[in-house]
């Protein structure tokens, strides 16, 4: 069972555009939502990462906006650059160093 | 951040084989974490390794197919066990952490196991 689910799957953004990826949660019980970035031959890193008691979260031209009630974050990346080509995961976890479940994946390439 | 090593990088394996994956932290943590992340795919829990207890499964992991050690609190291991090519893909050490962000889970690079 997917408990969070990811979209778009893929997505192409002209430089200087945004990019939005859009996630929806089933689990009422998750209370960390982390974004993760995964370049080709790495390992995914964390981007950023909100709790429900907040709306949004800005960190530089990365933005979570959050909706509780209805069991959806998104990411908003301004300014897409072409270096932000990667694939991006949202997930949830019950505690933010516990286990994540995580969407499946949105590949982002930005063109130049 | 974490400093996360995982040997091997990268791999060949034969189908029938089994072959172990090493994972070494840069500092004593308390959980660690196990990921499997086929191509082109999302990242799935595989087990979570406490050290001092034996590694808690998810559904559709059994120890016999991944046993997992975790002899201290900074290393683990993870054995792919008689390799089949569906078990080719990407496994991830994860750990968490204390940071400037609070706990956050951190990655290794990932063992890229490929099965022929």
């Amino acid at each position: 069972q997917q408990q969070v689910k990811q979209s778009p799957q893929s997505l192409i953004v002209q430089k200087g555009g945004i990019s939005i990826i859009n996630c929806a949660y089933e689990n009422t019980a998750f209370d960390y939502f982390p974004w993760y970035q995964q370049f080709p031959g790495k390992g995914p890193a964390l981007l950023i990462a909100i709790r429900p008691d907040v709306s949004e979260k800005k960190e530089g031209r990365f933005t979570i906006s959050f909706n509780k009630s209805a069991k959806q974050f998104s990411l908003h990346i301004m300014d897409s650059q072409p270096g932000d080509s990667a694939t991006y995961f949202c997930a949830g976890s019950i505690g933010a160093g516990n286990m994540l479940t995580f969407g499946g994946g949105t590949r982002l390439m930005v063109k130049p | 951040s974490a400093v996360i090593s995982q040997k091997p990088s990268r791999d060949i394996c034969q189908r029938g084989t089994s072959l172990t994956i090493q994972c070494q932290v840069d500092s004593q943590v308390t959980m660690m974490f196990w990921y499997r992340q086929q191509p082109g795919q999302s990242l799935t829990l595989i087990a979570t390794a406490n050290q001092g207890s034996e590694a808690t499964y998810e559904s559709g992991f059994v120890i016999d197919k991944f046993p997992i050690s975790r002899p201290n609190l900074t290393f683990s291991t993870l054995t792919v066990s008689n390799m089949s090519p569906e078990d080719s893909s990407i496994y991830l050490c994860s750990v968490e952490r204390a940071g400037p962000r609070g706990n956050t889970i951190y990655f290794g690079e990932g063992s890229w196991l490929t099965v022929v």
